[in-house]
Order: C-alpha cells, then structure tokens, then sequence
C-alpha cells in the first residue's frame, strides 16, 4: 500500500459524459500526478500539480482538466467522453519533486 | 523531448538472473527510475539512479551510464511472482518540472 488513495476504482459511463476522479496523495506529498494509462500507449503523464499549482501540463486534452484543493487532494475531470478515453488512470503523489507513489487507479470504461 | 526504449517482452526462468536494458534520449536528465507493475495494479517503485554505476537492493539492481544514456534492471533469483511489467522511466528537467516520461515496458514472464 503506497499511501495514495484514488476513488472510485472502477467507473462505466457513456460516450459524450463527464465524470470526475479523485486522489488522495500520501501524508505530507505536495505534489500530484495524473496519468492514463492505455493498452496501446502506455503511462502518459497528464498534469502535475505542486501545493495547489499547476506545475506542468503533459499530454492532456482540453476536455480534461484538474485541480488540487487546499487539502492536497486532487481532482481530474473528464468530459465529452469518448471510447477512446476508457483506460486506467492513475494518480501519483511525491514530497516536492522525489520519488512518486502510485495510487492503486481508476478502470475508466466508456461505452 | 524524451524517447526511451525498451525490450516489449522477456521470458526468463525461475532461479535465474535476468536483465532488462532500457535507452533514453533526454534534453535535461535528472534521474532514471525503474517501476514494477502487476497486470491491473499501480505501478511500484524499485530503484533510483542519478549518478553512473550500480545501485543494490537485495534480488534487484539497476546500472546507469549517463553518457551512453543506458540502464538497465537486474532481477536476480528469479521467482514466479516476479512476472510483470518493468518500466523504465526518465526524469526531465528541462521544463522547469521534474516530471517522469515512461517507455511501454517490458513484459516478463517468468517460467518453471
């Protein structure tokens, strides 16, 4: 167990929905981390945030977006959703920039 | 930007040795991790390197050389439960971020 929670752990939608993931990191972790992980492509990193900034922006499309709260949890919004979204996304957290920590994911299934 | 390579798949015995090498191509490297994931599972951390040469822990090792841009991962006493995948990853900080890029890992399976 790394610590980080991600909630919920399986979620099934339909194309043109929006939903929204969650993460907690571990205790005292200022930064997160969201990837998605698909069969074909891998772990891509989508954003980073660092103690409520945004702190760098990967691959992440503009139906997406994030946001970590006062707390340090983070959120990553998915909306007009499409098949192609369904993956595993995980969300990552780390004390300033040193080793990350996966949560156990988020099965995002889009029908 | 970032390109790292790595073997898709390895078959190795149990009570072997096995090693898995990755290549990278960076604009501002600031570390190479080496993550282990279960089919289905988060990925777990295994091992750092910043700096050239071997670092140890227990049936695992990883080696880098900075100016061949090269690692790789040593599993040693091979047991079952070690299949999965290994990935390989670069840390950049070239952006101002100290974000990971991943290569698409390299499945092992480990056989009786």
């Amino acid at each position: 167990d790394s610590g980080v929670t991600q909630t919920p752990k399986h979620l099934i939608t339909a194309t043109g929905q929006r939903v929204t993931l969650r993460c907690s990191p571990r205790s005292g972790d200022l930064s997160v981390y969201w990837y998605q992980q698909s069969l074909d492509q891998g772990l891509q990193f989508l954003i980073q945030y660092y103690n409520g900034e945004e702190r760098a922006k990967g691959n992440i499309l503009e139906r997406f977006s994030a946001q970590q709260f006062p707390d340090l949890h983070s959120e990553l919004n998915l909306s007009s959703l499409e098949l192609g979204d369904s993956a595993l996304y995980f969300c990552a957290s780390s004390v300033a920039e040193e080793t990350q920590y996966f949560g156990p994911g988020t099965r995002l299934l889009v029908l | 930007g970032q390109n790292i390579d790595q073997p898709t798949e390895m078959t190795a015995t149990e009570g072997a040795i096995v090693q898995i090498n990755c290549t990278y191509q960076t604009s501002g490297f600031n570390g190479l991790f080496w993550y282990q994931q279960h089919a289905g599972e988060a990925p777990t951390f295994l091992s750092y390197n910043v700096l050239d040469g071997l670092e140890e822990k227990g049936r695992f090792s990883s080696f880098l050389s900075r100016s061949k841009g090269y690692s790789y991962l040593l599993l040693k006493e091979l047991q079952m439960k070690d299949s999965a995948s290994y990935l390989c990853a670069v840390r950049d900080s070239g952006a101002g971020s100290y974000q990971l890029t991943f290569g698409k890992g390299t499945k092992l399976s480990v056989i009786p």
